[in-house]
């Protein structure tokens, strides 16, 4: 198993340039979900998604979109860069048997400058 | 509101030397409390769950213990390699469970 995998690791954009985050995992893991990583800040929700066809808002979900078509892919979408979306982002994915811990992919480190 | 608070920020040891990581939470309903490490330029690592005050879980050199309040990530005999950020995090026993993360130990132990 390649558990969760993340790409790009790491991007570079321009402000209101617009770009897709992929996530995938391969533990057919009914929950997904996407963090956010900044200095002093801990890791902070953005969305989440509990099966396919189903997501919901996180704890800092603006400027974000995500889908859910299939069980093994959860992509976020960034609508128009700003410099206050400059952080490292993860993917993570659960399920209710495991006891709810949450496995991390690599991260994504994203830059808008 | 949720909150989960990590101290020390920081903590430097020597090799050999043990100590413990502190992880207080405000959480109404709480359904899990996990440990991860997280080395840098990685994702968090998994390490541990536990779900009710009393309960205690060990491997390696750590080991994990919860109260109703706090939970302490005890370093016995710590080694170079267990340098790490240590990440605590909750969720609450209603709807989807969110995690709810502190901002980490950094744990630094030399030779």
């Amino acid at each position: 198993n390649a558990g969760v995998t993340q790409t790009p690791k790491f991007q570079v954009l321009k402000t209101g340039q617009s770009m897709t985050l992929q996530c995938a995992q391969d533990m057919n893991h009914e929950y997904m979900s996407w963090y956010r990583q900044d200095p002093g800040m801990g890791l902070r929700l953005i969305h989440y998604s509990v099966g396919a066809g189903i997501t919901d808002q996180g704890e800092v979900p603006n400027g974000y979109n995500v889908s859910r078509s299939t069980t093994e892919d959860f992509p976020l979408r960034l609508l128009s860069a700003a410099p206050s979306q400059t952080s490292v982002y993860f993917c993570a994915s659960s399920t209710q048997q495991g006891g709810y811990e949450q496995y991390f992919g690599p991260g994504t480190r994203l830059t808008v400058t | 509101e949720d909150q989960v608070t990590q101290s020390p920020e920081a903590l430097r040891l020597q090799e050999g030397e043990s100590s413990s990581l502190n992880c207080s939470y405000t959480v109404s309903g709480l359904r899990g409390l996990f440990w991860y490490r997280q080395d840098p330029g990685k994702g968090p690592e998994f390490l541990f769950t536990l779900y009710s005050a009393g309960e205690e879980k060990e491997k390696e050199r750590l080991k994990a213990t919860l109260t109703k309040k706090e939970s302490f990530l005890h370093i016995t005999a710590p080694k170079p390699e267990d340098s790490a950020t240590y990440l605590c995090a909750v969720i609450r026993d209603t709807g989807f469970q969110k995690l709810v993360f502190g901002t980490g130990t950094r744990l630094l132990v030399s030779p």
